[in-house]
């Protein structure tokens, strides 16, 4: 069973309009992370979260707003979508121990602004 | 400036070739990972390697941390590893990753 999952898998949405992205992990793990990946290139992190109630910007959050009601569940948040945001995005959570965290990521979410 | 650069962009192997893949990064990182990304574009964690060498399976990775460089070595390469590497280190303060651009591996049968 995956232990962190995404959904939904893939989106299309209009300009303007509101998309939101979640996040499921089983791992129990404190810290989740929303990254970005463009044709051809590695991942950027937008924003993460130390746990449940907090979020960080990452280097690249403008344009996006994260939640982090639970444990569980991490949101990412486009409230007003641009075509420049059609990526990918992935979600992972991370276990934060020994001064490094060995993060595990989602399937990820193909995302098209039209 | 870009704190993971990898090397080479791209590279094309027959299969039973071994590939080596080379990792720069610019700061001090507590902890390295390579990851393996499917054509299909899942992520899976290969090894974390911080310092010293790691092993698994065909897979051998060594980090000279005081040089900041890692590699990937593979040997015997099979067209199931065709795929795109990708390099992160953690710098330990705030648990943040940063990425490499990838290198794109070729196996051709």
């Amino acid at each position: 069973e995956a232990a962190v999952t995404q959904s939904p898998r893939n989106k299309v949405a209009v300009t303007g309009g509101k998309v939101t992205l979640s996040c499921n992990q089983t791992n129990n793990h404190n810290n989740m992370y929303w990254y970005r990946q463009d044709t051809g290139h590695g991942l950027r992190l937008i924003h993460y979260s130390y746990g449940a109630g907090s979020t960080e910007k990452g280097d690249i959050p403008d344009g996006y707003k994260a939640s982090r009601p639970s444990q569980e569940n991490f949101s990412l948040i486009l409230e007003l979508a641009t075509p420049s945001q059609t990526s990918v995005y992935f979600c992972a959570s991370g276990d934060g121990l020994g001064g490094g965290d060995t993060q595990y990521f989602g399937p990820g979410t193909r995302l098209l602004v039209l | 400036g870009q704190q993971v650069q990898q090397s080479p962009s791209s590279l094309v192997l027959q299969e039973g070739e071994n590939a080596e893949l080379q990792c720069n990064f610019s700061s001090t990182a507590t902890q390295l990972q390579w990851f393996y990304q499917s054509p299909g574009g899942s992520l899976v964690s290969l090894l974390s390697n911080p310092s010293g060498t790691k092993h698994t399976g065909r897979l051998t990775s060594t980090t000279v941390t005081k040089e900041r460089r890692s590699s990937l070595h593979i040997s015997s390469s099979q067209t199931t590893d065709s795929g795109t590497y990708l390099c992160a280190i953690d710098r330990g303060n705030n648990n943040r990753i940063f990425f490499g651009d990838g290198t794109q591996l070729v196996v051709k049968p």
